[in-house]
């Protein structure tokens, strides 16, 4: 079954440092993986996806994401951290369109 | 590109009565869509598959008497909470598989539903 761990439940970055969440998977296939964004009392926001394609993904916002099959990993970048970038993010595995497993999700904090 | 609208956005309720949160998918047929519910400030755990015209699969630990869905059209899916109490007050969110765009999973805007 596939499965995601997320490294850091809270990251703190300076505005226009740059950002980076982690994210491991674990999946019995080639996965799709993706990136989310949750703002409070809202719902989720996709920030990007891979599907086989390129390895590295660019999103919206100025985020993107490499998929890295030999370290299992999918981290978010942004070159530039935003005080509108604070929220929770949430990277997600799925096995070819079956359901969606999400990790424990990151909250990031934009320091002034 | 694809929409899903769920609504109620906001529900609150009284304890022992039951709730129905519906999720449709506005311009694509959803074969597959599944039910999330999140506590606050956790992440979306899955309760459950449900396929078009037949029986939802549940995670393991989830009441399939209690969550009730009904996925009886490829636009349209019901969840409903039976006699709800406050423990079951949490943030649902659906999301409906577009089969015809790959990795295309698309996100209701979410229930908060709170029961008194």
């Amino acid at each position: 079954a596939q499965s995601v761990t997320q490294l850091g439940s809270h990251v703190s970055v300076s505005e226009g440092a740059l950002v980076l969440l982690r994210c491991n998977y674990s999946s019995s296939v080639p996965p799709y993986l993706f990136w989310y964004v949750q703002y409070p009392n809202q719902g989720l926001q996709l920030l990007l996806k891979y599907t086989s394609a390129a390895t590295l993904v660019k999103g919206i916002n100025g985020f993107e994401a490499e998929f890295k099959k030999s370290e299992t990993s999918f981290h978010l970048t942004k070159p530039s951290a935003h005080m509108s970038d604070a929220a929770e993010y949430f990277c997600a595995v799925s096995e070819r369109d079956d359901k969606i497993i999400f990790g424990k999700g990151t909250r990031l904090h934009i320091l002034p | 590109g694809a929409v899903v609208s769920q609504h109620p956005s906001r529900v609150i309720c009284k304890s022992g009565t039951s709730v129905k949160i519906e999720c449709r998918s506005l311009d694509f047929q959803a074969t597959t869509m599944f039910w999330y519910r999140q506590f606050p400030k956790q992440s979306l755990m899955l309760m459950a598959t449900s396929n078009e015209g037949s029986k939802a699969t549940y995670e393991q630990g989830v009441e399939k008497d209690k969550f009730l869905i009904n996925h009886a059209s490829l636009t349209l899916s019901t969840l409903t909470v039976t006699s709800a109490h406050p423990e079951d007050s949490s943030f649902y969110i659906c999301s409906a598989s577009d089969r015809a765009i790959i990795g295309g999973y698309t996100f209701g805007s979410g229930t908060r539903l709170t029961v008194v």
